[in-house]
């Protein structure tokens, strides 16, 4: 059974970059494609992009510009940096495996699992 | 522009059943969706993949009380024999070619 777990600063200043990292344990992280979402305090869901094995990217076109996301195959793990942060990057980030069935196609697909969230706040 | 709507609060006594609503933008309206479960301080929990045919896979554990249907461009998620752990925010998803997309959520509370 696939398990994701978050790691990284709690607290980034306004205007460094904020840095994550998800393990993914029970499966191999060269199938299906894997998200960063997050989620500020008492507001809904945003998808912030995807990337796969091989380093293949989609971003969010709201986040594009301040968003690099990366791979580890060897350790299992892919991970998040986002610019040039605000007050409005405050959020608990959730990774998640976007997976995919015949049907849908790998250019599509929902989250499952997630991962149990970290919270990161921006501030000085 | 791929949306999703949704109300932003439900509610319905315990042991009844509730349907919540989710509007795709009208020209994606044969879009698939899927629908997560949000528990109180918890992260969402994938809980069915909905076709637009009505034809639903739902994840691992998603007892047989949850149910997805459609009509037109709106998807549904039915919770039947509600308990008081359904009592959650429920978030509908979908996709276009490489970008995702989630609706406002459902509070659904459980009276």
């Amino acid at each position: 059974q696939v398990q994701l777990q978050e790691s990284g600063p709690g607290l980034v200043k306004p205007s460094e970059t904020l840095s994550l990292t998800c393990t993914v344990s029970g499966g191999s992280i060269n199938t299906y494609f894997w998200s960063w979402v997050r989620q500020p305090a008492g507001k809904g869901l945003e998808w912030i992009g995807r990337i796969s094995a091989s380093g293949s990217t989609n971003y969010n076109p709201s986040l594009k510009s301040r968003v690099t996301m990366s791979v580890d195959t060897s350790k299992n793990q892919f991970s998040l940096k986002l610019s040039s942060v605000t007050a409005a990057d405050t959020a608990v980030y959730y990774c998640a495996r976007t997976y995919y069935d015949l049907l849908t196609g790998p250019y599509g697909g929902w989250f499952d699992p997630w991962g149990q969230g970290t919270l990161v706040t921006v501030s000085s | 522009q791929l949306v999703l709507t949704q109300s932003p609060s439900a509610s319905a006594s315990l042991g009844a059943s509730v349907k919540l609503t989710c509007i795709l933008s009208s020209e994606h309206s044969n879009y698939a969706i899927a629908w997560h479960q949000q528990q109180p301080e918890k992260g969402p929990r994938f809980l069915m993949k909905l076709n637009n045919d009505g034809s639903h896979t739902k994840g691992d554990g998603i007892p047989d009380r949850f149910s997805g249907s459609t009509s037109g461009p709106e998807r549904y998620l039915t919770i039947s024999s509600l308990q008081s752990e359904d009592e959650a925010d429920y978030y509908c998803q979908t996709w276009g070619t490489a970008i995702w997309v989630f609706g406002g959520g459902t509070k659904l509370t459980v009276l």
